[in-house]
């Protein structure tokens, strides 16, 4: 079973602070994943990454995929309450139809 | 905008009972997926299906069995519902080979407290 670890598992910070949150493996996945969840919500994609090195924006977040494909970070400019939420990442088997889930990040951003 | 429903926000059974979650999608995928989540564990996967009337193991499948009786349609039945259970379970479903563009899409959940 591939795992994926993130940390933090936890982050509570002041609006218009930067964060950088981490996702981990030992294991090669052929794409990654980043979801949202917000609470009584499930998790709604954000975005996707293939390449090895790849960097996607989204507005103040930026999603980046470590050269090995073993690896991401989400990093958040000057984050705001709306952005309050649990982030996971996710990593796609090779056969294009099953994602493991890490454990995610609990951000709370307070005004 | 595509959906994916399950048909309660919040259960309270008794342990002992036998439950059913129902998850119904209206966007034609193939692939669908329960989950349970739990604080400090994650997403654990309990039982997939990529067809009708297919249905293969999780990582979590002990206590729980499910049904696939049309391609909209999935349902997680608790046989016999204990308190290790309560949990919040989420329905997903995800285009065949696809998941790479569009990622899977989760329903609201359903808060399952057993008592």
């Amino acid at each position: 079973t591939q795992l994926l670890e993130q940390s933090p598992q936890f982050l509570s910070i002041q609006e218009g602070e930067n964060l950088t949150v981490y996702c981990n493996s030992s294991s090669v996945f052929s794409s990654l994943q980043w979801y949202r969840q917000e609470p009584g919500e499930g998790p709604v994609l954000l975005v996707t990454v293939v390449t090895g090195g790849e960097v996607k924006k989204l507005k103040r977040l930026t999603f980046q995929f470590g050269d090995a494909r073993k690896d991401s970070s989400l990093h958040i400019t000057a984050a705001q309450p709306g952005d309050t939420g649990l982030y996971l990442c996710a990593g796609e088997d090779n056969a294009g139809n099953m994602l493991t889930f890490g454990g995610g990040t609990r951000l709370m951003v307070k005004p | 905008d595509v959906k994916v429903t399950q048909s309660s926000r919040y259960l309270v059974k008794r342990t002992g009972e036998k439950v059913f979650l129902e998850c119904v999608q209206d966007m034609d995928h193939e692939n669908m997926f329960w989950y349970r989540q739990d604080p400090g564990l994650g997403l654990r996967l309990i039982y997939f299906s990529y067809d009708v009337k297919m249905k293969e193991k999780g990582d979590i499948p002990e206590g729980y069995s499910v049904s696939r009786e049309k391609k909209e349609r999935f349902s997680l039945i608790l046989e016999s519902a204990s308190t290790n259970q309560t949990s919040m379970y989420l329905c997903a479903s995800s285009l065949d080979g696809r998941t790479i563009n569009y990622g899977y899409t989760f329903g609201s959940g359903t808060r399952l407290t057993v008592v």
